[in-house]
């Protein structure tokens, strides 16, 4: 199985800054079936990014993805006060379907 | 619009069964699978399975093989998951998820908790 590790765990930083969110897998995700989602408190999950870096249906474009083979990172250009909640990264390439442990985003 | 509504919350004895549903709605039902994530308390999202709406193939992950099983009924539109064996541990947010690949969107997410 893919193991999916994310790093920091929390990120703490002002609105109008740039955030990085890395996600590490364990081993190669083929084809880069690699998406992103946010989730806050008491909600599901929405999907940010497909395919590493083509962003869904109404995702603003301050949030991109990079990357392929085992490191993959989201970007927040510049951070709005809704974007502070958690992000996980899931890879969709091989059976089973895996998600890291999240990165918590919060206003410092 | 794309939508999937679950059933409501449960409560359950250890050793119980129990049986989520999920009404999707918005798009044709058989063109996509489900799936279904559980997400128990400070703990990551763990997939547990899915199926292809139309013709009804399943994929469970190992770790829940033998104790999950995944149905739909095109008739309604729906989607459900059968969890068996319940312990504590399986005290969590069930969710369930349009896909192909990636999940988009998630229903709204259904507690269970098992306690005796």
């Amino acid at each position: 199985e893919i193991v999916l590790t994310q790093s920091p765990g929390t990120l703490s930083l002002s609105p109008g800054e740039r955030a990085t969110l890395s996600c590490r897998a364990s081993q190669s995700v083929s084809s880069s079936y690699l998406a992103w989602y946010q989730q806050k408190p008491g909600q599901a999950p929405r999907l940010l990014i497909s395919g590493a870096s083509s962003r869904a249906t109404g995702i603003p474009d301050r949030f991109s993805g990079s990357g392929s083979g085992t490191d993959f990172t989201l970007t927040i250009s510049r951070l709005e006060p809704e974007d502070f909640a958690v992000y996980y990264c899931q890879q969709y390439g091989s059976s089973p379907i895996t998600f890291g442990q999240g990165t918590r985003l919060e206003i410092k | 619009q794309v939508q999937l509504v679950q059933s409501g919350a449960e409560v359950r004895k250890p050793g119980a069964s129990v049986k989520v549903s999920c009404k999707a709605s918005g798009y044709t039902f058989t063109t996509y699978a489900i799936h279904w994530v559980r997400q128990a308390p400070g703990q990551r999202l763990e997939w547990m399975g899915w199926i292809h709406a139309g013709i009804g193939d399943t994929k469970y992950s190992q770790k829940f093989q033998g104790r999950v099983t995944i149905t739909r009924d095109t008739s309604t539109s729906t989607a459900y998951m059968d969890l068996s064996g319940l312990r504590s541990e399986d005290t969590a947010v069930y969710y369930c998820a349009r896909g192909g690949n990636y999940f988009d969107p998630w229903g709204q997410g259904t507690l269970v908790t098992v306690s005796s």
